[in-house]
C-alpha cells in the first residue's frame, strides 16, 4: 500500500487567496484525521471523520476553515481566506476500522502564506 | 480531560548515550499510549505503544512501560545513534476516535 497520500507537498501562496490540501487516507482505513503542526503550537488536532461524516471539527481554527470528505478515499481541507498565520505543515492521517487504534500519518503538505 | 505533557527539548546526546523522554498524561479512563517518531520533513511514524498498565511497547531498542500508578510513558534506549535524530511525540487516545500528542521533544545525536 502507498500509505496516505497528500498533495501538494508543498505550496506557496499569497494572502487572501484560497488553499486546498488534498488526503488520499490508506485504502480500508475509515477514520481520517487533519492536523497541523506549527512552532509555536506543536501538533494540533483540526478534525477528524469516521466513516467520511465529520465527528469533531472543535479544532478548527475559524470560519476560513472547512474539510470535507466526500468519499472514503478523498479529502480535502480548504482555507479561505488564507493569511500568513496558517503557514503550517498540514498532516493528514488515517486509522483502520479494527485491530488497531494506532494512526498512520501522510508526508504533510508546507505551507506558506507570504 | 486528555492531555498528555512530555520534556521539552531540545537534547542533544553523544553516539552511544542512554536516552529518557519523560511523558506524563491525564486521563478519564483507560488511554492507550503512544510514542511517534517525526524524521526531518517527514510525517509522524508510530514508534511504540502499550494499551494497558504495565504494558512494555518496544521497537528499534527503544522502549515505554506504561504506569498507571504513575499516569507516565517514558521513553528509552540503552545506546542511541545519529540515525534516530529526530523528534519524537507522546500522544494518548481516550474512549473516542481522537488522539492528544505532546509538544515533541527534538533530539539530536552528535558522533
Amino acid at each position: 500500500d502507498a500509505g496516505v497520500i497528500q498533495s501538494p507537498r508543498h505550496e506557496v501562496t499569497e494572502m487572501g487567496q484560497e488553499v486546498t490540501l488534498r488526503c488520499k487516507p490508506i485504502s480500508g482505513h475509515n477514520s481520517l484525521f487533519w492536523y497541523r503542526q506549527t512552532m509555536m503550537r506543536g501538533l494540533e488536532l483540526l478534525i477528524y471523520f469516521n466513516n467520511n461524516v465529520p465527528i469533531d471539527d472543535s479544532g478548527m481554527p475559524e470560519d476560513r476553515f472547512s474539510a470535507k470528505m466526500p468519499n472514503a478515499s478523498f479529502s480535502t481541507l480548504k482555507i479561505q481566506p488564507s493569511e500568513p498565520r496558517d503557514s503550517a505543515v498540514y498532516f493528514c492521517a488515517s486509522r483502520p476500522t479494527s485491530g488497531t487504534d494506532t494512526q498512520y500519518f501522510g508526508p504533510g503538505t508546507r505551507l506558506t502564506v507570504l | 480531560g486528555n492531555s498528555v505533557t512530555q520534556m521539552e527539548g531540545p537534547v542533544t546526546l553523544s553516539e552511544e548515550a542512554f536516552l529518557t523522554i519523560n511523558c506524563t498524561y491525564t486521563a478519564t479512563g483507560y488511554p492507550s499510549l503512544f510514542w511517534y517518531v517525526q524524521y526531518p520533513g517527514e510525517g509522524l511514524q508510530l514508534l511504540l505503544k502499550a494499551t494497558k498498565a504495565d504494558d512494555k511497547g518496544s521497537n528499534k531498542g527503544f522502549e515505554a512501560t506504561y504506569r498507571k500508578e504513575t499516569t507516565s510513558f517514558h521513553l528509552e534506549k540503552g545506546s542511541v545513534q545519529v540515525s534516530d535524530s529526530a523528534v519524537y511525540f507522546c500522544a494518548l487516545r481516550g474512549t473516542g476516535n481522537q488522539f492528544y500528542f505532546g509538544t515533541g521533544t527534538s533530539l539530536t545525536v552528535i558522533p
